[in-house]
């Protein structure tokens, strides 16, 4: 079974510049999440979706991040304009759906590697 | 609100040498804990959560509500055990909250 997979891996933009993340989670699970980890800092939630909907988008930093989910298949996350903050690791995870406790699981991809200049 | 703490930032241990890694956490609720590892240009991977009580690579961990820790232990530490370690938290959002991270070196 393929794992949770994102594009780009690493992606060096100048400031000003748009940037969009692809991660595709593993087939069948709904629970798609977006982590970030600056330079030095926790990893930090940004949002969680269960299937195509916004469950909680509480750590989204402002409004120049945005993330998608048409289908309730992959997601993007696309920041416009990228300021010098953004730099970081972007990480995606994806569970599947449930009550059960095995629906905490999150499963990572990779992580996108965002460089801002 | 929901936190971790991982107090080590670094942690350097000799091969066979036990190894335990802290982690505190505060939860209003019954949370899920888990340990995740990366190791050296590998993803993110769970290495246990607290609910299986299972040992996964000689590691254990338990939950300690009343202490509200869930640090992780191996009693002889090898090699390939060199990684970056994360404490996580669940809530009933099932959003994880991360500690900080553990880096752990095993020297020959």
């Amino acid at each position: 079974e393929a794992g949770v997979t994102q594009f780009p891996s690493h992606s060096v933009i100048e400031k000003g510049q748009t940037v969009t993340l692809r991660c595709d989670p593993i087939s069948g699970h709904d629970n798609l999440y977006w982590y970030r980890r600056v330079m030095g800092k926790e990893i930090k939630f940004l949002l969680h979706f269960v299937k195509e909907s916004k469950q909680d988008e509480s750590g989204m930093p402002n409004n120049r991040f945005l993330a998608e989910r048409t289908g309730g298949t992959y997601s993007t996350l696309k920041v416009q304009p990228a300021e010098l903050e953004d730099s970081g690791v972007y990480f995606c995870a994806s569970s599947f759906r449930g009550e059960t406790s095995g629906a905490r699981t999150q499963y990572f991809g990779p992580g996108t590697r965002l460089t801002v200049l | 609100a929901q936190r971790v703490t991982q107090p080590e930032k670094l942690l350097s241990v000799f091969k066979g040498a036990p190894v335990e890694l802290k982690c505190n956490y505060s939860y209003s609720g019954s949370p899920e804990l888990f340990w995740y590892v990366q190791y050296s240009r590998q993803r993110l991977q769970l290495l246990l959560r607290h609910i299986s009580r299972e040992s996964i690579k000689g590691f254990t961990a338990d939950l300690n509500k009343g202490e509200t820790s869930f640090h992780l232990k191996k009693p002889f530490a090898q090699e390939e055990d060199s990684a970056m370690y994360y404490c996580a938290l669940s809530g009933n959002d099932y959003k994880l909250s991360f500690g900080a991270g553990t880096t752990v070196t095993v020297r020959a």
